[in-house]
């Protein structure tokens, strides 16, 4: 069974930079069939992706963030992270990590890949403040 | 980005009605659309991928449907358990994007 478990400081203040680990257990965040995501969600409101790394370590970003983001492996540890720079209270939110796979299927008679977010972790809340 | 609304933002039901979810696309995103549930203080589920596929273990009350901008998500008979917020999310582009939730309550 797939488990992923958000870790890191309970309180970041304006202008430092948000870290988040994200442990996994029973996959490997090096395999090729997966990409790792970041979504928040601030309280009370909607979610947000913010990014994804695959196990090669290649990366997709939210351009809504403009430059502030970096997602990255750490295999020896089975995790991924999540680096937010110039944070201000805007950026406070639960943050999640989740595992995204992907199918095959057929769009209009032609092979496709369908991706979709199967298994998140249970979040963590990081408020920005001084 | 593609942007992603839902319709309604609310909605009232009573156990064993059936009830629809609409979300709409900015643009044509063919069936690359999830649905997922989120209960109050916990992680979104995952539900319906391909627009109309069950994720295994979802029940069959459940039924997505749509194509290019426009989706539905009905639920043929609530069941306690579904009283909950539901998002789409789009993934013809990997810039992902959600729908804003459409929260459903019990009346």
């Amino acid at each position: 069974q797939v488990q992923l478990q958000e870790s890191g400081p309970g309180l970041v203040k304006p202008s430092q930079t948000l870290s988040l680990s994200c442990s996994v257990s029973g996959d490997s965040v090096s395999s090729d069939l997966y990409h790792w995501n970041w979504i928040r969600q601030p309280a009370g409101k909607g979610l947000e992706w913010i990014g994804r790394v695959s196990g090669s370590g290649s990366t997709n970003y939210n351009p809504s963030l403009k430059g502030r983001v970096t997602i990255s492996l750490d295999t020896s540890k089975n995790q991924f992270s999540l680096n937010l720079r110039s944070v201000t209270a805007a950026d406070t939110a639960v943050y999640y990590c989740a595992r995204e796979s992907h199918i095959l299927g057929y769009c209009g008679g032609v092979s496709c890949y369908f991706y979709y977010l199967d298994y998140w972790g249970q979040g963590t809340l990081v408020p920005v403040s001084s | 980005d593609i942007q992603m609304t839902q319709s309604p933002s609310s909605l009232s039901a009573s156990v064993g009605d059936r009830v629809t979810i609409t979300c709409r696309a900015s643009q044509n995103i063919d069936i690359y659309l999830n649905w997922y549930q989120q209960k109050p203080g916990k992680a979104p589920q995952f539900l319906i991928y391909a627009a109309s596929t069950l994720q295994f273990g979802v029940p069959s009350r459940f039924r997505g449907s749509g194509s290019g901008t426009e989706f539905t998500l009905t639920i043929s008979s609530l069941q306690p358990e579904d009283f909950a917020t539901y998002y789409c999310q789009q993934s013809f582009t990997t810039a992902y994007t959600f729908g804003q939730g459409t929260k459903l309550e019990i009346k």
